[in-house]
């Protein structure tokens, strides 16, 4: 198997570009979710789902929309990037929530 | 809101020597409280939970953690350390709802 599958694993862009970070899991998982991690703050919720059709705003939403058409995919969508969007994205995966967590490695994003 | 504290930023410790990583936490409702570890480059990975039952959890690579609900605190311990344990080290909580709040993080390095 392979768990949970984040690309690209690296990206820069151009403050006011919009872009797709593609989240994929084999395992069907119910649950999925992606956070950001920032030096010193942890990882924080940006949204999450608990089933195809399903997705909730986590602790910080703004400038980020996300789906769930299918169980296996949680693409985020970046709307119009700001350097405040510099960050480690993990997207991770769980049979429901509750569970522990699957991680995938993780895209490094810079704004410019 | 819950949230989770992680107070010391880096725990040092000689290979061999006992170690103890922090975490206190503050939630409504009974928690769900896990820890995880991070290495460079990776996304994380599950070490423990505690959901309910023994307040002394055991889990992967010689890890536990002692749950004290009178303390809300939820620390990893593991009788001696290998050069090998040294990482970032998260704890989480997840109360009612479906979401789960990291704490910052604590290095940990043992020396040889």
């Amino acid at each position: 198997n392979a768990g949970v599958t984040q690309t690209p694993k690296f990206q820069v862009l151009k403050t006011g570009q919009s872009m797709t970070l593609q989240c994929a899991q084999d395992m069907n998982h119910e649950y999925m979710s992606w956070y950001r991690q920032d030096p010193g703050m942890g990882l924080r919720l940006i949204h999450y789902s608990v089933g195809a059709g399903i997705t909730d705003q986590g602790e910080v939403p703004n400038g980020y929309n996300v789906s769930r058409s299918t169980t296996e995919d949680f693409p985020l969508r970046l709307l119009s990037a700001a350097p405040s969007q510099t960050s480690v994205y993990f997207c991770a995966s769980s049979y429901v929530a509750g569970q522990p967590q699957h991680f995938g490695d993780g895209t490094r994003l810079s704004i410019l | 809101a819950q949230s989770v504290a992680q107070p010391e930023d880096q725990v040092n410790v000689a290979e061999g020597n006992p170690l103890t990583v922090k975490c206190t936490y503050s939630v409504s409702g009974n928690p769900y409280l896990f820890w995880y570890v991070q290495y460079p480059n990776r996304g994380l990975q599950f070490l423990l939970k505690y959901i309910t039952g023994d307040n002394l959890v055991k889990g992967s690579y010689g890890f536990e953690a002692e749950f004290n609900k009178s303390q809300t605190s939820f620390h990893l311990k593991k009788p001696s350390a290998l050069v090998s344990d040294s990482a970032l080290y998260f704890c989480a909580v997840q109360g009612a709802g479906n979401m789960l709040t990291f704490g910052g993080g604590t290095r940990l390095m043992v020396k040889p």
